[in-house]
C-alpha cells in the first residue's frame, strides 16, 4: 500500500502571500489530519477532516483553513502568510471509525515565509 | 486540561545498553496512547499504542512501552539500543474532548545513541 503522500515539499512564499498544500491518504482512510510543527510550539493538531466534513478544529486562527475531496485528498490554505507561519506542515491519515486507530504521517510540506 | 509531558529534551545512551524514553499524561478517563519517532527531514513513524489491556505493549523496531496507571506514565524502552535508533522520539495522547483523530503531543525527546 502506498503511503501518505503531500505536495509540495518545499515551498518559499512572502509575507502576505497564499498558500495551499495537498495531501492524498493512504487507500482507504477517510480521515484526514493536518499539524504544524515549529521548534518553538512543537506539534500542534490544525483540524481534522472525515468524509469531506471538518470534524475536528484546532486553535488556529481563521487564516488556516482546508478541505477534502470525495476520493479522501485533502488540501489545506493558509491565506496572508505571516512569517510565523515558517513551519513543516504534516498530514496524518487514518480509517478514522475508532479512536484507537493510529495515524500515518506523510513526509511533510516545509513552508518558508520569507 | 489534558497534557502529556516528556521530561528530558535529550536522552544519551551507548550502543548496546537498555534505554528509556519517558512520557507522562494528564487526561480524563482511560487514555489511548502513542509514540512516535521522527527521523531528519521526515514525517513522524507509529511505534506503538496503548488502548486497552496488557500494560506491557510491544511495537516495531524492538521498542516496547510500559503503560502505568497510577503513576501516568507511558515510558517507552528498548532492551539494546542501536546507533539507528537516533532520532526525535514524540508521545501522543488522543484528546477525548476534540473527537477522534486529534492528538496532544509532548514536545519530544532527542535520543542520541553513541557507537
Amino acid at each position: 500500500k502506498a503511503g501518505v503522500t503531500q505536495t509540495p515539499r518545499y515551498l518559499i512564499k512572502t509575507r502576505g502571500q497564499q498558500v495551499t498544500l495537498s495531501c492524498s491518504p493512504i487507500s482507504g482512510h477517510r480521515s484526514v489530519s493536518w499539524y504544524q510543527q515549529t521548534p518553538g510550539q512543537g506539534l500542534q493538531f490544525l483540524f481534522e477532516y472525515f468524509s469531506e466534513t471538518q470534524r475536528n478544529k484546532g486553535n488556529f486562527p481563521g487564516r488556516f483553513s482546508g478541505r477534502q475531496f470525495s476520493n479522501s485528498r485533502s488540501e489545506m490554505n493558509v491565506s496572508t502568510l505571516e512569517l510565523g507561519d515558517s513551519a513543516l506542515y504534516l498530514c496524518a491519515s487514518s480509517p478514522g471509525t475508532s479512536g484507537g486507530d493510529e495515524q500515518f504521517f506523510g513526509p511533510g510540506t516545509r513552508l518558508t515565509v520569507l | 486540561a489534558q497534557s502529556v509531558a516528556q521530561p528530558e529534551d535529550q536522552v544519551n545512551v551507548a550502543e548496546g545498553n537498555p534505554l528509556t524514553v519517558k512520557c507522562t499524561y494528564s487526561v480524563s478517563g482511560n487514555p489511548y496512547l502513542f509514540w512516535y519517532v521522527q527521523y531528519p527531514n521526515r514525517g513522524l513513524q507509529f511505534l506503538l499504542k496503548y488502548i486497552t489491556g496488557d500494560n506491557l505493549v510491544k511495537g516495531s523496531y524492538g521498542f516496547e512501552a510500559e503503560f502505568n496507571k497510577s503513576q501516568t506514565s507511558f515510558h517507552l524502552k528498548k532492551p539494546s539500543a542501536l546507533v539507528s535508533d537516533s532520532a526525535l522520539y514524540f508521545c501522543a495522547v488522543r484528546d477525548k474532548t476534540g473527537g477522534y483523530n486529534k492528538l496532544i503531543f509532548g514536545a519530544g525527546t532527542r535520543l542520541a545513541v553513541h557507537p
